[in-house]
């Protein structure tokens, strides 16, 4: 069974770091690409950050780029999103998300829980 | 950045009967669209990816379609389980990865 299991959500100040993780098991992990997605309280969807299955690419929104950094260490299954210089609006519930196998393109099977990141002074 | 603007905001129907919902993307996706369904509380699920085809465990009741930049959900039958937002999601042309803005399914 596919499990993600989010941590390290909780409340910072503006301009604050938070590292969060996300613990995945019941599949390859190696063999897929992982996103970080979030959703504002009462907002929709908004896609974050995606990695490669090597690790060996990554990409940003631009809401986030310059600021946030996605990894991924393969041997321990494990996703990351380091988030520096957090704004108010990134405020939000912050999910990791599992990409379907490349023949099926670049949209989700199976989600974490989620953990919420509060930016507030 | 491809924009995904979904419609209505909040639809309002009665259970056994059929929804539709709306996506439009701004410029065209070919095939590359997604449904979503997220319950209060809950994270998104997968219900409908390359615009028709039914994700694992995904009851026959929906079903997806597209003609041109114009893409549709239909819950043929509207189970009580089905009332949630409903989100789409374009991965054509990314990054970004972009949603719809959700449409609300309520009981009418």
């Amino acid at each position: 069974e596919v499990q993600l299991l989010e941590s390290g959500g909780g409340l910072v100040q503006p301009g604050g770091s938070l590292r969060l993780s996300c613990a995945a098991s019941g599949f390859t992990f190696s063999n897929y690409d992982m996103s970080w997605v979030r959703q504002g309280p009462e907002k929709g969807l908004e896609w974050v950050s995606g990695i490669s299955g090597s690790g060996g690419s990554t990409y940003y929104a631009d809401s986030v780029k310059g600021r946030f950094t996605i990894s991924r260490d393969n041997s321990k299954n494990t996703l990351y999103l380091q988030m520096n210089s957090l704004k108010a609006e990134d405020t939000a519930v912050y999910y990791c998300a599992k990409r379907q196998p490349y023949s099926s393109g670049y949209n989700f099977d199976y989600w974490g829980q989620g953990t919420l990141v509060s930016v507030s002074s | 950045e491809i924009v995904m603007t979904q419609s209505p905001a909040t639809l309002s129907v009665s259970p056994g009967e059929r929804a539709t919902l709306s996506c439009r993307a701004s410029q065209s996706v070919s095939s590359d669209l997604a449904w979503y369904q997220q319950k209060p509380g809950q994270a998104p699920r997968l219900l409908i990816y390359g615009a028709s085809t039914r994700a694992t465990g995904i009851p026959a009741r929906f079903s997806g379609s597209v003609s041109g930049t114009e893409f549709t959900l239909t819950i043929s039958s509207l189970q009580s389980e089905d009332f949630a937002v409903y989100y789409c999601q374009q991965y054509n042309n990314w990054p970004p990865i972009t949603f719809g803005q959700g449409t609300r399914l309520e009981i009418k």
